[in-house]
């Protein structure tokens, strides 16, 4: 199937900081997609792009669209405890298509 | 407004048994997607229906999994014959899909351990 790879897989932050993470593909997508996952939870939709080159901000979150189309990555302004958890990234071939998702980035915010 | 809701949220079942899984998508969501998620991975495509067809099955590993959606709402997953592997969280997500909205909601999801 199609791989995402993110990176870094985990990372231990303290509060107030920005922390950037990426996600690459082999393949071209046309849709990017951020989510995050608490435990026992579904994924939580972030922040979706649909144009390469796009950048989107939601709140403390910005996410952009690299112009391959092969790449996204997301940034995190001024991290608070309530960041904590696993951000994933996703590839839609765009339209009513199935998601492909990469292994996660567990953050981890300290006070 | 509602979310997508998944039952039952836990399931434990002796290997061998038979289980059911049953999502309820957003009410007027046409696409619903099942996806199985496994312990430190992302979550991994298994089945896709518009409405009540079934136009991608191409994720579910084997013939022991089946899912329906008979009146293009509510949607069951069922695996038969549960084996270990088959111990990870299953989840549900809709999408309004009307021309102009593809995004996905999930579900909270239903974990299930075979024991």
């Amino acid at each position: 199937g199609q791989q995402l790879n993110q990176s870094p897989q985990s990372m231990f932050i303290q509060e107030g900081e920005d922390v950037s993470m990426n996600c690459t593909s082999s393949s071209i997508f046309n849709t990017w997609l951020w989510y995050k996952q608490d435990p026992g939870e579904g994924p939580v939709l972030l922040i979706a792009l649909y144009k390469a080159g796009e950048l989107t901000s939601n709140g403390r979150l910005t996410a952009q669209f690299g112009i391959t189309r092969k790449d996204s990555f997301l940034n995190i302004s001024a991290s608070i405890p309530s960041d904590v958890g696993i951000y994933f990234c996703a590839g839609q071939l765009g339209g009513n298509n199935r998601l492909a998702f990469g292994k996660g980035n567990q953050v981890v915010v300290i006070p | 407004g509602a979310g997508v809701s998944q039952s039952p949220r836990y399931k434990v079942a002796k290997r061998g048994q038979d289980v059911a899984l049953r999502c309820d998508p957003i009410s007027g969501h046409v696409s619903l997607f099942w996806y199985q998620q496994a312990l430190g991975q992302g979550p991994e495509f298994l089945t896709y229906f518009q409405n009540e067809a079934q136009l991608d099955k191409s994720g579910l590993p084997s013939d022991r999994f089946f899912a329906e959606r008979p009146e293009g709402s509510v949607s069951t997953l069922k695996i038969q014959r549960t084996q270990q592997e088959d111990s990870a969280v299953y989840l549900c997500a809709s999408s309004l899909a009307n021309g102009q909205s593809y995004e996905q909601y999930f579900g909270p999801g239903t974990r299930l351990t075979v024991t």
